[in-house]
């Protein structure tokens, strides 16, 4: 079963907008990644978020952690076509050695 | 520095043949995973190693699923029989595996399974 959902499931914007994704989960979490995975590739780690942070930046990438609402969002700034691909979050839990549960993901597709 | 690598990438078989994916995790990382990926869907993880032992494997399909990692180093998973809905990709990723504290994993290009 997987903890995070992803929101939206899909999501295409223009050259040059700003793209926002969300991820919800359900248990405690000591941490929560965010990845992209392009087509038929791996996935790449982007950002790490620990449980006592409320945003991170990291270039155009902004990523901000509510643990009240048990959310997370993850923002692109100036999107490129090259940002196209799927971006999940994953979830750390809070015992001593780390199980990451991945989300379902979004599709994000950026037009030139 | 060489990321995690994995072979093949693309396996095709009939189904109730068996199949072996394997992988090579960075240099020094001491835990291991290996994650089955539908397609749209995120990975799920099947098993998670540090150093030789399986810490989780309660994901694993134990009666046709099997894994090793051999000296802490490279493991090796393996179906058999395969079904129709093995077919799936299967991701290796490695990580340091320092006890408490938040661990980057770093992720295989992967195996595409295709069962006939």
């Amino acid at each position: 079963s997987q903890q995070g959902e992803e929101d939206p499931q899909a999501l295409s914007i223009q050259e040059g907008e700003n793209a926002t994704m969300n991820c919800s989960y359900k248990t405690s979490i000591n941490n929560l990644q965010w990845y992209r995975q392009n087509s038929g590739r791996g996935l790449v780690h982007l950002i790490l978020i620990r449980s006592n942070e409320r945003e991170k930046h990291s270039g155009r990438l902004r990523v901000t952690l509510d643990t009240s609402k048990k959310s997370s969002s993850l923002l692109i700034t100036a999107s490129r076509a090259a940002d196209t691909a799927s971006y999940f979050c994953a979830t750390g839990g809070t015992s001593g050695t780390y199980k990451y549960i991945f989300g379902t993901g979004t599709r994000l597709k950026v037009l030139a | 520095e060489a990321g995690v690598v994995q072979s093949p990438r693309y396996k095709i078989i009939e189904k109730k043949q068996p199949v072996a994916f394997w992988c090579n995790p960075i240099s020094g990382h001491n835990t291991l995973y290996w994650y089955r990926q539908n397609l749209g869907q995120g990975p799920e993880l099947l098993i998670r190693y540090e150093n030789e032992e399986a810490v989780d494997d309660s994901q694993l399909p134990k009666d046709r699923f099997s894994a090793e990692r051999l000296k802490g180093v490279d493991s090796t998973l393996k179906i058999q029989p395969a079904e129709l809905g093995d077919s799936a990709v299967y991701l290796c990723a490695s990580s340091l595996g320092n006890r408490g504290v938040a661990d980057t994993q770093y992720f295989g290009p992967g195996t595409r399974l295709t069962v006939l």
